[in-house]
């Protein structure tokens, strides 16, 4: 069981706006930035966003993060068929130790 | 472009320790975290370590001492010892650069493809 706590899947239509939530603690999500990864079937991990907000370059604009308090959320907007893959938050505990959610399959319908 | 690949035996007994070597190409290892990640068919990442070339290491506490890594610039290579293996620690193994080493917050990018580490006698 993650200590970060994600939704175990979530669904959408074309052009919908979908939600993915990660939960964590004042250790982790509460003090320090959040980072979302991407893994398409078969592939490996790809990072989306980076310092709970950041996109890296060839990130599409539909993609947004954001962070209150002890829980974050990926937002992906205009979601499109080849957005359907596994969503990962992961944060950075003060524990030192590094920490991913349980990740999120996302079906597009 | 930096790129990282993973590489090592696809198959390790039980009690046996688990190697792997991480080559990263198109970048010095010198400013940076590196991290080796894995995933059990059909579940989620599990963080397993870094290292920086100056010795700082972080090991995820979950693994009880049993993992070791190290760092070779000269050919730009990064290792994982994984001991006293067991069939929960069959997966694929992932390595990516982490942080830089002055940087103030997480992140793990570019990814290796992965390697598949099967334990089993």
């Amino acid at each position: 069981q993650s200590v970060l706590t994600q939704p175990p899947s979530t669904s959408g239509t074309p052009g919908q706006r979908v939600t993915i939530s990660c939960s964590g603690s004042s250790s982790n999500i509460g003090s320090n930035t959040v980072t979302w990864y991407q893994q398409l079937p078969g592939t490996a991990p790809k990072l989306l966003i980076y310092k709970t907000n950041q996109r890296p370059s060839g990130v599409p604009d539909r993609f947004s993060g954001s962070k209150s308090g002890t829980s974050a959320s990926l937002a992906i907007s205009g979601l499109q068929s080849e957005d359907e893959a596994h969503y990962y938050c992961a944060a950075w505990d003060n524990s030192l130790n590094g920490l991913f959610g349980g990740g999120t399959q996302l079906t597009v319908l | 472009q930096v790129q990282v690949q993973e590489s090592g035996p696809g198959l390790v007994k039980p009690s046996e320790t688990l190697s792997l070597t991480c080559t990263v190409s198109g970048d010095s290892m010198a400013d940076y975290y590196w991290s080796w990640i894995r995933q059990p068919a059909g579940k989620g990442l599990e963080w397993i370590g870094r290292m920086h070339n100056s010795g700082s290491t972080k090991y995820n506490p979950s693994l009880k001492s049993r993992a070791a890594m190290s760092l070779d610039t000269s050919k730009n290579q990064f290792f994982l010892h994984l001991t006293s293996v067991t069939a929960a620690d069959t997966a694929v193994y992932y390595c990516a650069r982490d942080r830089p080493f002055s940087g103030d917050y997480w992140r793990l990018d570019p990814w290796g493809l992965g390697t598949l580490v099967t334990v089993s006698s």
